[in-house]
């Protein structure tokens, strides 16, 4: 599988840009970047995805290396609601028809007034 | 708005007990998936269904069984509760097949406590 590397926390002051960082050195050719996040106590939230190139929605835009070896995802200006755990996912080979999605231990945002 | 309803969010119940969990969407998914979080082991699989009545083993299937007799219903059951099935428990739906669309939605999950 695939897997991937997150710093465990990060800072952000509320109005600026967070970029959270991703490493995923093993992703085969045909395999997705996800983005979710989990304000605490609730279920995990879709974020955003990719392939290859970058992408952009109403709440994140992510950005994805040339060799796809990384990614990073861009909160454009942070509010304290942004305070979540991000996870970084790959989608493993073998998967189809499943959905399956292996989630590590994530990056621990901090919006900060 | 809710896509995904998990009917309870609390629950305490007693060693021994026999659990049921149970999960509906509303999007006419056809994937549902069950998982559990727990601090520093993040979210692990434990059953997924991609059809009414299949079902199929996810990580850590042990100590648990599933239920999916309605496509927008699929319920996770504990026959008899064990201390370290105390979790928080989410349910999630996706459309079929393997494409980039194919994004979990989660509901708000069940936090379960077994005295």
């Amino acid at each position: 599988d695939a897997k991937t590397t997150q710093p465990p926390s990060m800072d952000c002051a509320e109005g600026r840009a967070a970029n959270l960082p991703c490493n995923h050195s093993t992703i085969s050719g045909n395999e997705y970047v996800y983005w979710y996040r989990q304000i605490h106590s609730q279920g995990p939230q879709y974020i955003i995805h990719g392939l290859k190139n970058n992408e952009t929605n109403e709440m994140a835009s992510l950005i994805i290396t040339e060799d796809r070896k990384s990614s990073t995802l861009i909160l454009p200006h942070a509010t304290l609601r942004d305070t979540a755990v991000y996870y970084c996912i790959v989608r493993p080979p073998g998967s189809s028809n499943t959905g399956k999605l292996i989630f590590g231990q994530g990056t621990t945002l901090q919006v900060k007034p | 708005d809710v896509k995904v309803t998990q009917s309870s969010r609390y629950l305490v119940k007693r060693t021994g007990e026999k659990v049921f969990l149970e999960c509906v969407q509303d999007m006419d998914h056809e994937n549902m998936f069950w998982y559990r979080q727990d601090p520093g082991l993040g979210l692990r699989l434990i059953y997924f269904s991609y059809d009414v009545k299949m079902k199929e083993k996810g990580d850590i299937p042990e100590g648990y069984s599933v239920s999916r007799e309605k496509k927008e219903r699929f319920s996770l059951i504990l026959e008899s509760a064990s201390t370290n099935q105390t979790s928080m428990y989410l349910c999630a739906s996706s459309p079929p097949g393997f494409s980039g669309a194919n994004v979990l939605t989660f509901g708000a999950g069940s936090r379960l406590t077994v005295l």
